[in-house]
């Protein structure tokens, strides 16, 4: 069974520019959800999709990102536009059900950097 | 604030040799701590869950601690090997309805021949 996929795996892009990453969970898993890296910081919570619904958006920084999840398969962050804070890693992960045991399965990350 | 600390932050080893690394945390209402293994470009991979009433889970060489009463959590990993060398991050689960995760900055373990 095929793991969380993102892409791409790396972004160098410039200040004011646009950037997409994208996700793909595990499938059937109804849950996917967003996290970013900061240089030096914890990973944090962004937002958390169940199926194609936001079902918690409070850790999205600013409306500069824009998460979608049509269909309720894979997801898209974009950023625009992009700022030298927003750069790190940012990781996807799903789950099969929204229950305190499910185990969330994480993707390898997109390295995002803002010159 | 919810907040959870791990330490020490890195740690060298020699193969062969035992280590304890230590995680508290500061979250309410409290679901399950979690501990994850990431490797260098890697996404973080789950070693571990216990919830309030479990003190102690192991995964092979790999065995977890949880004192909820204190709040803290230690990961003890024994006869290390090279492949040990990752980030161990603690992650507290809230017992909210999306369990959110809240992950500690992780300690950096290199295990050396």
């Amino acid at each position: 069974e095929a793991g969380v996929t993102q892409f791409p795996s790396h972004s160098v892009i410039e200040k004011g520019q646009t950037v997409t990453l994208r996700c793909d969970p595990i499938s059937g898993h109804d849950n996917l959800y967003w996290y970013r890296r900061v240089m030096g910081k914890e990973i944090k919570f962004l937002l958390h999709f169940v199926k194609e619904s936001k079902q918690d958006e409070s850790g999205m920084p600013n409306n500069r990102f824009l998460a979608e999840r049509t269909g309720g398969t894979y997801s898209t962050l974009k950023v625009q536009p992009a700022e030298l804070e927003d750069s790190g890693v940012y990781f996807c992960a799903s789950s099969p059900r929204t229950s305190g045991r499910e185990t969330q399965y994480f993707g390898p990350g997109t390295r995002l950097l803002v010159l | 604030k919810n907040q959870v600390e791990q330490s020490p932050q890195s740690l060298i080893i020699l193969e062969g040799k035992n280590c304890t690394l230590q995680c508290n945390y500061t979250v309410s209402p409290f679901s399950n701590l979690r501990w994850y293994k990431q490797d260098t470009g890697r996404g973080p991979v789950s070693l571990t869950i216990m919830t309030f009433s479990e003190n102690t889970k192991s995964n092979g060489r790999y065995t977890a601690t949880l004192d909820a009463d204190t709040k803290q959590s230690s990961l003890h990993i024994t006869a290390s090997q090279l492949s040990d060398s990752a980030s161990y991050i603690c992650v507290v689960s809230e017992a909210s309805g999306t369990y959110k995760y809240i992950f500690g900055t992780g300690t950096r373990l290199k295990v050396l021949a």
